[in-house]
């Protein structure tokens, strides 16, 4: 079956600094990418939609300037958190959909990235 | 937004036994979708059922849609130890066919 691939798995950051999560799909090529953030024992919260080459789309009461997304090719998207802060500690899970079907192509989702922040 | 809301939030059964979840949502929906999450990890797709669709089965999980009730079930027959983890249901609408997320269902299965 299709696999995303997220790295780092988790990282441990000091206060101010920038971290870059990298999310691959690794056996298909990704139109639609998608970042959420889910704290312990809660929902999946959608953050942003990422179309390749265009600008990523952010929901409601997420920072673009401090979440900042690149989707440069179909087959990989970043997410970088800028001047992290503890409250940006979280686990945060990207998601591929392939080709231009969505209402038949199916999400499939990476391991997640555990971001502690000191 | 679309939110589906699971029910139990927790569930705690011995091997053996079935295990049964649901999930209500509020708005008309394009599909549906369970989803499988261990511990500090990504999610696994189970199934999609579509809104024309009423029951689906996949090995041992069975799926059910009732858009009437804006419900539906996932049962887990014959639980395993190994199917200790959370479920969530994942609903979209609208065109852009992007799910949201209830909070899940914590099931531990006791060997």
């Amino acid at each position: 079956g299709a696999v995303v691939s997220q790295h780092p798995s988790w990282v441990i950051c000091k206060s101010g600094t920038s971290v870059k999560i990298e999310c691959r799909s690794l056996d298909f090529q990704a139109t639609t990418m998608f970042w959420y953030r889910q704290f312990p024992k809660q929902s999946l919260m959608l953050m942003a939609t990422s179309n390749e080459g265009s600008k990523a789309t952010y929901e409601q009461g997420v920072e673009k300037d401090k979440f900042l997304i690149n989707h440069a090719s179909l087959t990989l998207s970043t997410l970088t958190v800028t001047s992290a802060h503890p409250e940006d500690s979280s686990f945060y899970i990207c998601s591929a959909r392939p080709g231009t079907s969505p209402s038949t192509d199916t999400q499939y989702f990476g391991p997640g990235t555990r971001l502690t922040v000191l | 937004s679309q939110q589906g809301e699971e029910d139990p939030q927790a569930l705690s059964i011995q091997e053996g036994e079935n295990a049964t979840m649901n999930c209500s949502y509020k708005t008309s929906i394009n599909n549906l979708q369970w989803y499988r999450q261990n511990s500090g990890r990504g999610l696994v797709h189970l199934i999609l059922i579509r809104s024309n669709e009423r029951e689906k089965h996949s090995g041992r999980l069975r799926v059910t849609l009732d858009t009437s009730k804006k419900s539906s079930s996932l049962l887990i027959t014959a639980s395993r130890a190994a199917d200790t983890a959370s479920y969530f249901c994942a609903t979209d609408v609208g065109g852009s066919y992007i799910p949201t997320f209830g909070r899940g269902t914590s099931l531990i299965v006791h060997p």
